[in-house]
C-alpha cells in the first residue's frame, strides 16, 4: 500500500527555521517524482515545487522559490520542505504528494502538516 | 501564467446532478485532473487524465474536457459528496503544476 507519512504540526516564532518531513512506502521512492502543495487557513490550494529522489531535481513555482527548499534523503525514502526564516504568512498546512501520470497528476497524498507562525 | 477559474459554490439536492466547471485558455488540449477535499482531510483524487477515475472512486463521478472547459460532474449526489472540490493541469509552457480556485459543493 502506498503510503506518505508526514511529520507532526509545528509551532514556530517568526525568524525561525523549519525543516518538515514526508516518508514513503509502498512503492519505489526514488522512481516517483514528489509534490508539496500548500494550503493557507480557508483558502485553496497553491503548487510548490516539486523533487524526483531519484537525481535530486528540482523544480519550484517562482511563487516559492527562493522562499523555501525542496530536498530528498534517498536512504530513508523521505523528501523534505525547509524554511530558514519563517513568516507569519508561512502559517498554513503543507501536504506532499507523489506524481503519477507522466509527472501530471498527484496520486497519493500525505496527510499534511500544520504550520502557525506566530510571535 | 496559466489560470483555472471555478465557480465559488454549487448547490444541489441530494439524488441530483452537481457540475463543477474549470475554465481556462484552451483547456481541452491540457489534460485536467479532480480532487475532492473534505473538511479537515488531504486532498483525494477523484478524476485523472479528463476522465478516468482511480480504483475506489464511485462512477457517479464524471469528467469531460473541451474548448475553454472542463467538467466534473456528480451524479446522483450524496450527503457525503459534500466537500471542496479543485481541478489541476500541468502547463506544458511554463512546466508549473496549476491549481483551479475551488469549488464547495453544498448539498442541500
Amino acid at each position: 500500500e502506498v503510503q506518505l507519512v508526514q511529520s507532526g504540526a509545528e509551532v514556530k516564532k517568526p525568524g525561525e527555521s523549519l525543516k518538515i518531513s514526508c516518508k514513503g512506502s509502498g512503492y519505489n521512492f526514488t522512481s516517483y517524482w514528489i509534490g508539496w502543495v500548500r494550503q493557507m487557513p480557508g483558502k485553496g490550494l497553491e503548487w510548490m515545487g516539486i523533487i524526483y529522489p531519484g537525481d535530486s531535481d528540482t523544480r519550484y513555482s517562482p511563487s516559492f522559490e527562493g522562499q523555501v527548499t525542496i530536498s530528498v534523503d534517498k536512504p530513508i525514502s523521505t523528501a523534505y520542505l525547509q524554511w530558514s526564516s519563517l513568516k507569519a504568512s508561512d502559517t498554513a498546512m503543507y501536504y506532499c504528494a507523489r506524481l503519477e501520470g507522466g509527472e501530471s497528476y498527484f496520486d497519493y497524498w500525505g496527510q499534511g502538516t500544520l504550520v502557525t507562525v506566530s510571535s | 501564467s496559466y489560470v483555472l477559474t471555478q465557480p465559488p459554490s454549487v448547490s444541489v439536492a441530494p439524488g441530483q446532478t452537481a457540475r463543477i466547471t474549470c475554465g481556462g485558455n484552451n483547456i481541452g488540449s491540457k489534460s485536467v485532473h479532480w480532487y475532492q477535499q473534505k473538511p479537515g482531510q488531504a486532498p483525494v483524487l477523484v478524476v485523472y487524465d479528463d476522465s478516468d477515475r482511480p480504483s475506489g472512486i464511485p462512477e457517479r463521478f464524471s469528467g469531460s474536457n473541451s474548448g475553454n472547459t472542463a467538467t466534473l460532474t456528480i451524479s446522483r449526489v450524496e450527503a457525503g459528496d459534500e466537500a471542496d472540490y479543485y481541478c489541476q493541469v500541468w502547463d506544458s509552457s511554463s512546466d508549473h503544476y496549476v491549481f483551479g480556485t475551488g469549488t464547495k459543493v453544498t448539498v442541500l
